[in-house]
């Protein structure tokens, strides 16, 4: 079946230690998302890539990163993840600005 | 500004009892609106989407959801809730051009009573 996979689906990290979630989907979607979600929250878009063309939002933090290095692989790299960016990391993808596939999230905990 | 508003954060239904999950949004055009359902520590699920055509769509699970631009709402239906219809649940909005405005309604939790 087409699906969007993240991996790991549980990721510990200490403060300040960098940290990558990965994302891959089999959809061949040209748009791909990232979320973070935290507890009893809407999901909040983090950056997005159309095609290789990457869209950062205003307000997302620097550091926070992201690679894709094709089209069916996009990374979220948190260069010094604190304790405030504990939530779920959500992935998504969309042909063109249709619905989107969410994958399952990778929930992650910063001590 | 674009806004998405789900005025009920949690609801409590009976099984069997039927279903309206509210949701208004303010937007300059006719944008694309979404439902999506999520489990607890999942992701989520589309449920159903509204493009353009009948302002009734009807969506996966038994929901259906109804688009009145005079009112600017887009709320959630089902006629019969089952136990495991017990999610959060987002309305979404979002437009044909630019994701970076792609807006999330800040969810309801439903509950089913036994």
């Amino acid at each position: 079946d087409a699906m969007v996979i993240q991996n790991p689906r549980y990721q510990v990290t200490q403060f300040g230690k960098p940290v990558t979630l990965s994302c891959s989907q089999t959809l061949n979607h040209n748009v791909m998302y990232w979320y973070q979600q935290k507890s009893s929250q809407a999901p909040k878009l983090l950056f997005h890539y159309y095609d290789k063309d990457f869209n950062n939002e205003a307000d997302t933090p620097d550091n926070f990163q992201s690679r894709r290095p094709n089209t069916s692989f996009c990374f979220l790299d948190i260069r010094s993840p604190g304790l405030g960016d504990a939530a779920m990391y959500l992935c998504a993808t969309s042909r063109d600005w249709n619905e989107q596939f969410f994958g399952p999230g990778t929930r992650l905990t910063v001590l | 500004a674009q806004s998405v508003t789900q005025p009920d954060i949690h609801i409590t239904v009976s099984e069997g009892a039927s279903l309206e999950l509210r949701c208004n949004y303010s937007y300059g055009a006719t944008p694309y609106l979404f439902w999506y359902v999520q489990s607890p520590g999942q992701g989520l699920q589309l449920l159903l989407k509204y493009f353009s055509g009948d302002t009734l769509v009807q969506g996966i699970k038994g929901f259906e959801a109804e688009f009145k631009r005079s009112q600017s709402s887009f709320n959630l239906r089902k006629p019969s809730v089952h136990w495991s219809d017990a999610a959060e649940y987002f309305c979404s909005v979002g437009p044909s051009s630019s994701a970076s405005k792609i807006i999330f309604g800040s969810g309801t939790r439903l509950s089913i009573r036994p």
